[in-house]
């Protein structure tokens, strides 16, 4: 389809191992949004790209977590030495242009991530 | 004050009411504005974009008081579908991040 797709729909691992998050976006979308949500919580917001660059890291909660997106399209998130409180649903968004120009955000289905 | 602040709800409403949501943003920079529903345990989807003329789609109507740094959203005739949470989406000023607020949870009843 032509929606914005993330991989693996699902992941368990054990606390300790890293993981890797992948998202593709809808093609010919700049922005891309990194966010998570906990059981019954809200979004988290953790990174946004532009292009390749990354003008607001300012949501990733500590140095395990890093991301690239290279190529202007595929992004990465990886989260090293995983934790228990790292468990959520980590949803990608990607938008056509940068949010001033008024559009919104179209999410993917998510990674569910459980960390053993 | 919070970024996007939401009555969280739970507003239990039967088939066929009107009602009201309302969000409250700070940062008066900010240029874009959004409704998004969210289903339980899926991702939000967009509802609609909320402009500063106030916008109508369908039973939803969204309106803008950027004096205020208030928006609404308005559900008219109530559907059993329309049950989820709603959440309110401003960004972080120009070319900022879009920040979601904690979102209010209808439920519709028959």
């Amino acid at each position: 389809g032509a929606g914005v797709s993330q991989s693996p729909s699902n992941k368990v691992t054990e606390k300790g191992k890293d993981v890797e998050l992948r998202c593709d976006p809808i093609s010919g979308h700049t922005a891309l949004y990194w966010y998570r949500q906990s059981l019954g919580q809200g979004l988290e917001f953790l990174i946004y790209f532009q292009g390749n660059s990354a003008p607001d890291k300012s949501g990733l909660p500590s140095d395990r977590f890093s991301a690239e997106r290279t190529g202007g399209s595929v992004s990465t998130l990886t989260i090293q030495r995983t934790q228990q409180e790292d468990s959520a649903v980590y949803l990608c968004a990607s938008s056509p242009a940068g949010t001033g120009y008024n559009q919104p955000q179209h999410f993917g289905d998510g990674t569910r991530l459980s960390i053993l | 004050r919070k970024e996007v602040e939401q009555d969280p709800g739970p507003f239990n409403v039967p088939e066929g009411a009107t009602v009201a949501f309302n969000c409250t943003y700070s940062n008066s920079a900010s240029q874009s504005f959004f409704w998004y529903r969210q289903d339980c345990r899926k991702e939000p989807k967009l509802l609609m974009s909320v402009y500063s003329s106030g916008n109508e789609d369908g039973r939803f109507t969204a309106q803008l008081n950027r004096a205020s740094q208030y928006i609404s959203l308005l559900i008219r005739d109530s559907k059993l579908s329309d049950s989820a949470t709603y959440l309110c989406v401003v960004n972080k000023g120009w070319q900022g991040n879009l920040i979601f607020g904690k979102g209010t949870k209808l439920s519709v009843k028959p």
